[in-house]
Parts: structure tokens; C-alpha cells; sequence
């Protein structure tokens, strides 16, 4: 099956804990990114990564950070969790055309800071 | 400053009937426009594109309306069904750009 494959589905933790979430495609694309969804279903673009180079929205916190083994795995760390940080975090693929930024998602992992 | 919107927030039709989302950008620059769908508990997938050099595109009961003049679009769902029921989102990209801007969003509901 080809996709984008996102673990874990749920995890809930305490403020000041470090957590990691794991994201991979098996579409054969080069660029992966994160997003977060909030609370309003609001989707806000976090990170664009391919072999080559890492995008960061200047908007991210610095306590977020991506790691990458290979172009078909990006994970997202999130160094100490705060209150903010309980959303859906979604990472999504795209073959990367020159023009068009056609992403393919993943199902989400939801984050609940206590 | 949201460059992308969609209105309505939330809209309600009945089986049958034909669902009109709507969209609008500021940035004149942007050229390739899909709209997702998400249902809960999944994430957005693509239903359906259209590039700033086309002012229609149908796939099925899902057409895109696009003015460039006015900056607007519109998604028409015909013969809208209960599993048609989910969020929608409009986004926008420019050439070469790194970044899909999402709108906000519209919650679709359809009664049977």
C-alpha cells in the first residue's frame, strides 16, 4: 500500500515533556512536510524538508524541530511541550513538480498537553 | 492577514441538492488552487485542482468555478449525498512555492 503513514494516532503528556511523532511515505515523493491543525481545524504549514534543504516557517517555535534518516521519513520532535502545542499534527508528501505543490496527507497524530 | 477565505463557515443542504463553497485570495500570484476534503479523524485529501489558466474544471459531481479577475472560486458538489458530509478546504499556491496556503475551511453537512 502506498501512502502516508503517521504514528502515533494519540499521545498525551505533560507540560515540559519531550515527545516525537513519526511520519512515512512509501509514494516515492522528495519533499515531506508537518503542519498543525488546531483546535478551529486551521491547518498551518511548519516545515517543508527534502534531501536538499529544510524550510522552516519563522512562525514555528524553536522547541519544534525535524529529523529526517531518509526522503521518506520525517519525524517531528517537540523538545518541551507547552499548553499551545495540543493540536493534530499532520505530515503530508508531494512529488515536488516545479510548479504545483500537490500534497498527500497523512491520518494526523493528536496531541493532548495536560 | 488571511490570504486565503472561504465562506460559509458552515453549510447545510439537503440529498439532492447541489453544495456551492466558496473561496477567494488576495494574492495575485497564486496559480494552482485544490481543494480538500477531510472527513473526522482522517487527514485533508485532494478531491479536486484547478490552475490559474482554466476557469472550470469537473471531476464527477465536483465542478470548480474560477474568476482570476475577481480573485474568486467556487466549488459546486451536485447532487450532494450524506457521505459528502465533511470539511473542505480551498488552497492556494504559487509557482514554485514551497508553501499551500489553506483557507479555514467549510464544515459541509448533508441531510439524507
Amino acid at each position: 500500500e502506498t501512502a502516508v503513514f503517521q504514528t502515533p494516532n494519540y499521545h498525551v503528556t505533560q507540560v515540559g515533556n519531550e515527545v516525537s511523532f513519526n511520519c512515512k511515505q512509501t509514494l516515492g515523493h522528495d519533499t515531506m512536510y508537518w503542519y498543525k491543525q488546531d483546535s478551529k481545524k486551521l491547518l498551518k504549514i511548519m516545515f517543508s524538508y527534502n534531501n536538499k534543504q529544510l524550510i522552516v516557517n519563522e512562525t514555528v517555535p524553536r522547541r519544534f524541530s525535524p529529523q529526517s534518516s531518509d526522503k521518506a521519513h520525517l519525524n517531528l520532535r517537540i523538545k518541551s511541550v507547552e499548553p499551545e502545542d495540543s493540536a493534530v499534527y499532520l505530515c503530508a508528501s508531494s512529488p515536488r513538480d516545479k510548479n504545483y505543490a500537490e500534497q498527500f496527507f497523512g491520518p494526523g497524530t493528536r496531541l493532548t498537553v495536560l | 492577514q488571511q490570504q486565503v477565505r472561504q465562506s460559509p463557515q458552515s453549510l447545510t443542504v439537503w440529498e439532492g441538492e447541489t453544495a456551492i463553497l466558496n473561496c477567494s485570495y488576495e494574492d495575485s500570484t497564486f496559480n494552482y488552487f485544490p481543494w480538500y476534503q477531510q472527513f473526522p479523524g482522517e487527514g485533508p485529501a485532494l478531491l479536486i485542482s484547478i490552475r490559474s489558466v482554466s476557469d472550470k474544471k469537473e471531476d464527477g459531481r465536483f465542478t470548480i468555478f474560477f474568476n482570476k479577475r475577481e480573485k474568486k472560486l467556487s466549488l459546486h458538489i451536485t447532487d450532494s449525498q450524506p457521505g459528502d458530509s465533511a470539511t473542505y478546504f480551498c488552497a492556494a499556491s504559487a509557482s514554485g512555492s514551497w508553501q499551500l496556503i489553506f483557507g479555514s475551511g467549510t464544515q459541509l453537512t448533508v441531510m439524507p
